[in-house]
């Protein structure tokens, strides 16, 4: 049983296009992270969410809490976008999701 | 600031063999965590710890020992290596009441 869901697993896009990826949790949370994977490995937080919406630059992430569900959205996407997004829910420990694997091409 | 720092980033055991995963941080995060991604997976808690001299088991310890001696450092350790394994691993670290996790860059593991 995953506490985390995220849809879909793999994704792939034109440049230029506006993309969703969409996170469902079954826990408690206090917080919901998003995390980028580039392909050497690294993992970077971009956004915690704890309600409503955050912005960075082309990237929008939202959650709403009473549906315990989180998207983040990319505009104009670019290949350097292409990565591994993982959702993470903070509960009494983190739950990750199995991630989505975006690719862009040009 | 270095962040979170991993050594070595690749490394082959035989079955049966140990090794330690070292893992440093200068960022004075009280807590440090160590996890394993798997494909399909994603990442999974092995053990953490939430200050010096302090650790416990996550979600999959069986295998694994840590230490924790000092704020930065939160070595990993296999003392008989199994080809079950075989994965990425990630140290991670953050400030007490904060939610933000730092990553490290991984260490891949390949058991024979």
């Amino acid at each position: 049983k995953n506490e985390v869901e995220q849809s879909p697993q793999n994704l792939t896009a034109q440049e230029g296009e506006f993309i969703t990826i969409n996170c469902s949790y079954s826990v408690g949370i206090s917080a919901l992270h998003w995390l980028q994977q580039h392909p050497g490995g690294g993992i970077v937080s971009l956004f915690m969410l704890s309600s409503g919406k955050k912005k960075h630059g082309r990237l929008i992430a939202t959650i709403n809490i009473q549906e315990k569900h989180s998207s983040l959205h990319i505009t104009a996407s670019h290949p350097r976008d292409s990565a591994v997004y993982i959702c993470a829910a903070v509960g009494n420990q983190f739950y990750f999701g199995t991630g989505t694997s975006l690719t862009v091409i040009p | 600031n270095a962040g979170v720092t991993q050594t070595p980033k690749f490394q082959v055991l035989k079955t049966g063999q140990s090794m330690t995963l070292q893992c440093a941080q200068d960022m004075n995060h009280e807590y440090m965590s160590w996890y394993r991604q798997d494909p399909g997976m994603g990442l999974r808690l092995i053990h953490y710890s939430v200050g010096a001299g302090i650790t416990d088991q996550g979600e999959v310890p069986n295998g694994y020992n840590v230490s924790r001696s000092t704020t930065e450092d939160f070595p990993l350790r296999l003392l008989s290596a199994a080809p079950s394994q075989t994965s990425v691993y990630f140290c991670a670290s953050k400030e007490t009441h904060q939610e933000t996790q730092y990553f490290g860059p991984g260490t891949r593991l390949l058991v024979l």
